[in-house]
């Protein structure tokens, strides 16, 4: 079973800096299998990445995924006080089917 | 406007069981995968049970396989979880998320994520 570890577990910066978020995984996936996710406070999960790459439906471009084998990055430019939120990266894994998420990253905004 | 509502949820005790639903709304349901994720209080997400977009087929998750049930019902777009021998440690809120990929007219189109969630119901095992 893959395992996927987050770092940092918590972030704080300030409106306008990077966040960058990383996923690593136990042993190498392919990156068609690796997503993200923000989770708002009191709200469900929203998926932002798929593919490790592809932005879903309606995400500005100040998200972008990139990676590859165990080593995947979630880049958020130009913070908003918005993007306060838990950030979880998630692997899918075949034969049989399962899916597995990381703890998460806290996203802070000074 | 594409909308899933999760309903169900109570307090329950050790041992009993529960039915989870979850109205879909706004796309051609039957078309896609849908899945239940949990989230235990104050814990990250776990993914519990996936069906396939006819019902041909169910994965779980080793933590509830045996006592959990994923169906769907095509012809009503409600998706189901059956919860057997409940469980302290299956307190959560419970969301049903839809499959990014799609299966139609004999094709899939496999993308890997879940791009729609419910707003979740919570499941409260306690005596």
């Amino acid at each position: 079973e893959i395992v996927l570890t987050q770092s940092p577990g918590t972030l704080s910066l300030s409106p306008g800096e990077t966040a960058t978020l990383s996923c690593r995984a136990s042993q190498s996936v392919s990156s068609n299998y690796l997503a993200w996710y923000q989770q708002k406070p009191g709200q469900a999960p929203r998926l932002l990445i798929y593919g490790a790459s592809s932005r879903a439906a309606g995400i500005p471009d100040r998200f972008s995924g990139s990676g590859s084998g165990t080593d995947f990055t979630l880049t958020i430019s130009r913070l908003e006080p918005e993007d306060v939120a838990m950030y979880y990266c998630q692997h899918y894994g075949g034969s049989p089917p399962m899916y597995t998420f990381g703890q998460g990253t806290k996203l802070e905004i000074k | 406007q594409v909308h899933l509502v999760e309903s169900g949820g109570g307090v329950v005790q050790p041992g009993r069981s529960l039915r989870l639903s979850c109205a879909a709304s706004g796309f051609t349901f039957n078309n896609y995968g849908m899945h239940w994720v949990r989230q235990a209080p104050g814990k990250g997400l776990e993914w519990v049970a996936l069906i396939l977009y006819d019902g041909t087929n169910e994965y779980y998750a080793d933590s509830v396989k045996g006592r959990f049930t994923i169906s769907r019902d095509n012809s009503k777009n409600t998706l189901y979880l059956q919860m057997n021998s409940l469980r302290a440690e299956d307190t959560a809120v419970y969301y049903c998320a839809k499959d990014l990929g799609e299966c139609s007219g004999g094709r899939c189109y496999f993308m890997f994520g879940m791009d729609v969630w419910g707003q979740g119901t919570t499941v409260t095992v306690s005596s």
